[in-house]
């Protein structure tokens, strides 16, 4: 079985430019989290979507935005894109609501330059 | 809001011996769970073991298990016998029971196992 997956692996942008990530969960699992890891640092939080509702919205500013489609998969949207946004952008996928074992994608590693 | 903290910036073992990374954690919850997550160099994370915060007791999974001491809110994890695979960051992380499944993780520890 298809593990998460995301596209693309690497992702080299200029400020003030627009970027979308993709992420497809496990099969079968209706519930997506994106999380943003600057080198150096654990994982942040930004978005968690269950069955196309946003459930979950950690600390980072409106120029970050994500939704759901109805096959589960998910975008993650960055617009005016900063030097400081430059990071690994993880997607990890569960079975649904409350269920706690997360699995992750290899991630999207963006450079903003 | 949770924090986790992870005091161990890098550790080091030789092969087949024991370590043991140390994490604290401050929440006011008192329905949570706890994990390690390990991330290789390939960057994708993988769940090493789980801890619910009711059982009292502490969770194994083959050479790795924890030390989880709730009233002090401290969780470090003993690899035994460890293996050159084991190289990798690991990584404290803390879920709320119940909302929004956030992961709230530390810093990191970068572990490197010689031969």
């Amino acid at each position: 079985d298809a593990g998460v997956t995301q596209s693309p692996t690497h992702l080299i942008k200029t400020r003030g430019q627009h970027v979308t990530l993709r992420c497809s969960p496990i099969s079968g699992h209706k519930s997506v989290s994106w999380y943003q890891q600057v080198l150096g640092q654990g994982p942040q939080f930004i978005f968690q979507y269950y069955e196309k509702e946003e459930r979950g919205r950690g600390n980072f500013p409106d120029r970050f935005s994500a939704r759901q489609f109805p096959n589960y998969s998910s975008e993650l949207n960055v617009n005016a894109l900063l030097l400081g946004d430059s990071a690994l952008y993880l997607c990890a996928s569960n079975m649904g609501w409350a269920n706690t074992e997360a699995f992750f994608g290899q991630g999207t590693r963006l450079t903003v330059v | 809001a949770q924090t986790v903290t992870q005091s161990q910036p890098e550790m080091s073992v030789q092969e087949a011996e024991t370590v043991t990374l140390s994490c604290t954690y401050d929440t006011s919850e008192n329905n949570y769970y706890l994990f390690w997550y390990k991330q290789p160099p390939s960057r994708q994370m993988i769940l090493v073991i789980r801890q619910e915060a009711y059982k009292q007791q502490n969770a194994t999974e083959n050479r790795f298990s924890v030390n989880f001491q709730k009233a002090a809110k401290s969780f470090s994890l003993k690899i035994s016998d460890s293996q050159l695979g084991d190289t990798a960051m690991y990584f404290c992380a803390f879920m709320k029971q119940g909302g929004s499944e956030k992961l709230v993780f530390g810093k990191g520890t970068k572990l490197t196992v010689n031969p």
